[in-house]
């Protein structure tokens, strides 16, 4: 079966903190995805990589970077993490071909006190 | 700007009845066309995926017609039961990269006993 995991399922963090959040998958996958799921706003791609060292910003990467050193693992990372940064996180992987699906983790609820 | 456009945003119907989601999409190159569910807690997960060679593709209760004349696909279910009360995405690759997954913006649907 194949999987996407994301560390942690809940988090609780605090303002400024700096903030890792981890995703690994099992499928040798070249592309992974972190998007963040707010209510009313669907699902918003926050970064991209398609290769090990290689990313792309995707429409709200403010606030955010990402690491990518192996081919497995995907980390996003909140330099110094803010309240209205609360939200859903999710990852997901996929082949490199466009016409793919996508499978996701089950998520992080990310919380900023 | 998003190349994916997602009606409605809410859909109640009652259990027994169809329910009918609809997408449309800017790219004319896109050639896949996927449905995601995503359940309460969990992430969202790939329940049907038509390509542009076919006009209609069913599963059981769940269809999806493409038209791509009009740039629009729709996600058809029949005969509603509860476990179909979720969140539902279209999907579809971003014009400006060909790797690049972009969601609509979600339908929720809810089934009434």
């Amino acid at each position: 079966d194949v999987k996407v995991t994301q560390s942690s399922r809940y988090l609780v963090k605090r303002t400024g903190e700096k903030v890792f959040l981890e995703c690994v998958q099992d499928m040798d996958h070249e592309n992974m995805f972190w998007y963040r799921q707010d209510p009313g706003l669907g699902l918003r791609l926050i970064y991209f990589s398609y290769d090990v060292k290689m990313k792309e910003k995707g429409d709200i990467p403010e606030g955010y970077s990402v690491s990518r050193e192996k081919k497995e693992r995907f980390s996003l990372i909140l330099e110094s993490a803010s309240t209205n940064q609360t939200s859903m996180y999710l990852c997901a992987s996929s082949a490199p071909d466009r016409s793919t699906e996508a499978f996701f983790g089950q998520g992080t609820r990310l919380t900023v006190v | 700007g998003e190349n994916v456009e997602q009606h409605p945003s809410t859909l109640s119907v009652q259990e027994g009845d169809s329910a009918v989601i609809k997408c449309t999409y800017s790219d004319s190159a896109s050639n896949y066309f996927p449905w995601y569910k995503q359940e309460l807690g969990k992430g969202p997960q790939l329940i049907i995926d038509i390509r542009s060679n076919v006009g209609e593709k069913k599963d059981q209760r769940i269809a999806v017609t493409l038209n791509k004349t009009a740039k629009h696909f729709s996600l058809h279910i029949t005969e509603t039961q509860p476990e179909d009360s979720a969140v539902y995405f279209c999907a579809g690759p971003r014009e400006s990269s060909a790797s690049k997954i972009i969601f609509g913006s979600g339908t929720r649907l809810s089934i009434r006993p």
